[in-house]
């Protein structure tokens, strides 16, 4: 067990609709990292957030948001979702955040399924 | 564009047979990259960092900027290395960490 939390474990939605998955990282962890898994896309980051700021964005579409809160959790809030968004949602944590070198460790992941 | 490549989606070999998993790359600054590893039923997780230049459960990965390449190794496979390989690699003139579409690494007995 990495001490990373992700609730729900899945989730399942219609078109159209609006998500929001949350992520609890290591305690004393700052950084948060999103990520996506799908069988198209392969594995895509997401996003980082770092001590209540962004600090990293990857292939994350405009649909699509986080934030980071003062207690360092984290949502991800996936809006107009479509059939393509069903994918593997993970999140990572770090003790630091300036860049990819400190190691990252690895939620269960949220499954997202959209019909 | 910055691109990670890894060209085998599979890779299967036999227990105590040497491994090669391969990575190449494009990018045009100084390169920062990463093998991580995803058992089967379990959380991915970082397994090697070029930075480090360490050896996690006996395998190593060197950069090579000649040849855009990170390939990882390992001299002696075990049937418990069987698992998805994925390289990344962090741009930081963007502030991204990219992917390649992972390596299945099958080790039999």
């Amino acid at each position: 067990d990495s001490g990373v939390t992700q609730t729900p474990k899945h989730l399942i939605t219609a078109t159209g609709q609006r998500v929001t998955l949350r992520c609890s990282p290591r305690s004393g962890d700052l950084s948060v990292y999103w990520y996506q898994q799908s069988l198209d896309q392969g594995l895509q980051f997401l996003i980082q957030y770092y001590n209540g700021e962004e600090r990293a964005k990857g292939n994350i579409l405009e649909r699509f948001s986080a934030q980071q809160f003062p207690d360092l959790h984290s949502e991800l809030n996936l809006s107009s979702l479509e059939l393509g968004d069903s994918a593997l949602y993970f999140c990572a944590s770090s003790v630091g955040g300036s860049d990819f070198s400190y190691e990252q460790y690895f939620g269960p992941g949220t499954r997202l399924t959209v019909t | 564009a910055q691109r990670v490549t890894q060209p085998e989606k599979l890779l299967s070999v036999f227990k105590g047979a040497p491994v090669e998993l391969k990575c190449n790359y494009s990018y045009s600054g100084s390169p920062e990259l990463f093998w991580y590893v995803q058992y089967s039923r379990q959380r991915l997780q970082l397994l090697l960092r070029h930075i480090s230049r360490e050896s996690i459960k006996g395998f190593t990965a060197d950069l090579n900027k000649g040849e855009t390449s990170f390939h990882l190794k390992k001299p002696f496979a075990q049937e418990e290395d069987s698992a998805m390989y994925y390289c990344a690699l962090f741009s930081g003139g963007y502030n991204k960490l990219i992917f390649g579409a992972g390596t299945r690494l099958a080790v039999h007995p």
